[in-house]
Order: structure tokens, then C-alpha cells, then sequence
């Protein structure tokens, strides 16, 4: 089962322009992550936001967290035509799911040279 | 630092064949997912360990699925016997903690025909 939701499924930009995904998930949760996909590496891991955190940067990533409502959102400014991937969000359990990590169905990203 | 290992990297069985997927974790790494991922979809967890204790494996189909952790190091997953729709790639990751950011090896991609 998949307890993440990204929105949109696909998203479509020119390269320069900002970038952003959203995840709702239903249950509480312990942190929330971000991976990207794409054909070359594989999955690979962008930025933890734990439970007690609203906001979490780095480089040309945001991160938001609102866990009332059961949201986080991923900005990425400025975006390049190598940002071209599919964006996954996964959340970590805590309670007797301690350590569980399940993701949600992605977001597909096309940055247009 | 090595990544996560896995291999075979491509596999093509016949149906009602065994099959089995290797994966080296991190060193010093104590929890190693199993995920299967089909095509356009997020990763979905087939089993959880942490060290050599399988914590969660509640979506493995134990059926025809097994695996094991030998020593908390690597690990193994067999599907005997194989079906068609169990094509799809088998991604192995590995986390130093619970609820920590998760490495991914590149996958085993399975066709079964």
C-alpha cells in the first residue's frame, strides 16, 4: 500500500522556471522524504523533514511540512534541464511502524532546454 | 564509500522458474528494504529488516516469495515459482537507522515470459 500522494502526475516546464510538487499522505507520520528517479542513477535521496520541522532547504530545494494538514510540498527554483526525473515522495512511520518508509506514486518532471 | 550492490542486473525467466536477487547493503548499515517498483509507479515495500530480523514483511506474498539476512549484512530474495506479473524491478536499499535516508542500489529489472 502507498500512503503519499503526489500532485500533479506530470508537470511540464521551461528551463529557469520554478518547479512544484505536493505530497498529502493520511496517517501520522515520523518524517517525510523526497527521491528522484531517473534512468541513469536510479533512485536518489534529496531531503528529510522530520515531524517538528515546517521548512528545510538546500541548494535550489524547498521543503515544506504542514503536518495538520498532512501536506509537504518540494520547490525547485530555478530549475535545469538535468531536473528532468520523476519526484518521489516517501513518508517514515513512527509507533509500532517505526522505520517503515513507503512512497507515493511520483511526480513526473520535464524541464524544457 | 561503496553504494548499494545488487545484482543481477537484468534477469529473463520463463514462468514457474525460480529466481533469486542479491543485494550488499552499505557497510555498518542496519536496515535493508526490499521494494518492488512497476513501470510509472512508486516503489512498494515487499519486506523490512533491521539487522538480521525481517520486522515487516506483511505485503511479502509468502506464497512464493521468501528472503532472509544472513548475518545483518546481505541479503537474498526468492521468488519460486515466478509468474507473469511479477515482472517489474526489484529494488534493494539500505538505511543506517530507522527512519533515516535510505540508499538505493540500481535495481534488478525481471521479465518474466
Amino acid at each position: 500500500s502507498q500512503q503519499g500522494e503526489e500532485d500533479p502526475q506530470a508537470l511540464s516546464i521551461q528551463e529557469g522556471e520554478n518547479a512544484t510538487m505536493n505530497c498529502s499522505y493520511k496517517t501520522s507520520i515520523n518524517n517525510l522524504q523526497w527521491y528522484r528517479q531517473n534512468s541513469g542513477r536510479g533512485l536518489v535521496h534529496l531531503i528529510l523533514i522530520r515531524s517538528n520541522e515546517r521548512e528545510k532547504h538546500s541548494g535550489r530545494l524547498r521543503v515544506t511540512l504542514d503536518t495538520s494538514k498532512k501536506s509537504s510540498s518540494l520547490l525547485i527554483t530555478a530549475s535545469r534541464a538535468a531536473d528532468t526525473a520523476s519526484y518521489f515522495c516517501a513518508t517514515g512511520y513512527g509507533g509500532t511502524s517505526y522505520g517503515k518508509l513507503t512512497f507515493g506514486q511520483g511526480t513526473i518532471l520535464t524541464v524544457h532546454p | 564509500e561503496a553504494g548499494v550492490v545488487q545484482s543481477p542486473r537484468y534477469k529473463i525467466i520463463e514462468k514457474k522458474q525460480p529466481v533469486a536477487f542479491w543485494c550488499n547493503p552499505i557497510s555498518g548499515h542496519n536496515t535493508l528494504y526490499w521494494y518492488l517498483q512497476n513501470l510509472g509507479q512508486g516503489p512498494e515495500l515487499l519486506i523490512r529488516y533491521e539487522n538480521e530480523e525481517a520486522v515487516d514483511d506483511s505485503q511479502l506474498p509468502k506464497d512464493r516469495f521468501s528472503a532472509e539476512r544472513l548475518k545483518g549484512v546481505d541479503s537474498t530474495l526468492k521468488i519460486q515459482p515466478a509468474e507473469l506479473g511479477d515482472s517489474a524491478v526489484y529494488l534493494c536499499a539500505s538505511s543506517r537507522l530507522e527512519n533515516t535516508e535510505a540508499f538505493f542500489g540500481q535495481g534488478t529489472r525481471l521479465t518474466v515470459v
